[in-house]
């Protein structure tokens, strides 16, 4: 099945600073890969998501990489602001269709 | 309108107690899951209802049942339960479960504790 890793497991970064985190996947048939944001005591949220057929993705201050190639994708956010801070987990869809989750990352922006 | 809505918010149950999970969405989606999520981990897939027919059930004790009763409702009965499944329990859904990876929207969570 699917296994997808994660890093950093947790991020400290100063507000208006920028944040990446870096998910890696095993399937090669994983075509889906969203992000989500988890706030304390809240349900995920999706934040964004990419597609196999597409190199990066922006809204806004979030952005997306995925390179096939090499099996990893990921999440950047820039001019970060207290409120961003949360956990946020990558996933991947693998052959069964399902959505495989990273141990997600707590990410702390410092004002 | 993403919203998929979950009751209760918190559940605190005996090991003896019949309780029950609700899931509401209203988005026209064909796909519904449960998960359960154990602190600081990610959400682990527990059942998928495609259809409003059980299309995966990954491996979960008898003493969760799940139920899908129509399109809008998602149902987890729970019966003799451990403290260890003491959890956030998750529903979320999407467009379809069985032809590709849809977007998955999530609900609150029901935090269920079992004494």
């Amino acid at each position: 099945g699917e296994n997808v890793e994660q890093h950093p497991s947790t991020l400290s970064v100063q507000e208006g600073d920028s944040a990446v985190i870096k998910c890696t996947y095993s399937d090669s048939a994983s075509n889906y890969f969203p992000w989500y944001k988890q706030e304390l005591g809240k349900g995920p949220q999706l934040i964004i998501d990419i597609r196999s057929n597409v190199g990066e993705k922006k809204d806004q201050r979030i952005a997306v990489t995925l390179n096939k190639t090499a099996k990893h994708f990921s999440l950047h956010i820039t001019e970060t602001q207290p409120e961003d801070s949360a956990v946020y987990f990558c996933a991947a869809s693998g052959s069964a269709r399902q959505l495989t989750f990273g141990s997600g990352t707590q990410l702390t922006v410092l004002p | 309108d993403t919203e998929v809505t979950q009751t209760p918010k918190h559940l605190v149950m005996g090991m003896t107690n019949k309780k029950s999970l609700k899931c509401e969405q209203h988005m026209g989606h064909r796909a519904m899951y449960w998960y359960k999520q154990k602190a600081k981990k990610p959400p682990e897939l527990m059942f998928v209802y495609s259809y409003e027919k059980l299309s995966i059930n990954e491996s979960v004790p008898s003493r969760f049942s799940p139920e899908c009763p129509n399109s809008s409702l998602l149902n987890l009965h729970l019966h003799a339960l451990q403290p260890e499944d003491s959890a956030l329990y998750l529903c979320a859904s999407s467009q379809s479960g069985t032809s590709g990876v849809y977007e998955q929207f999530f609900g609150p969570g029901t935090r269920l504790t079992v004494l």
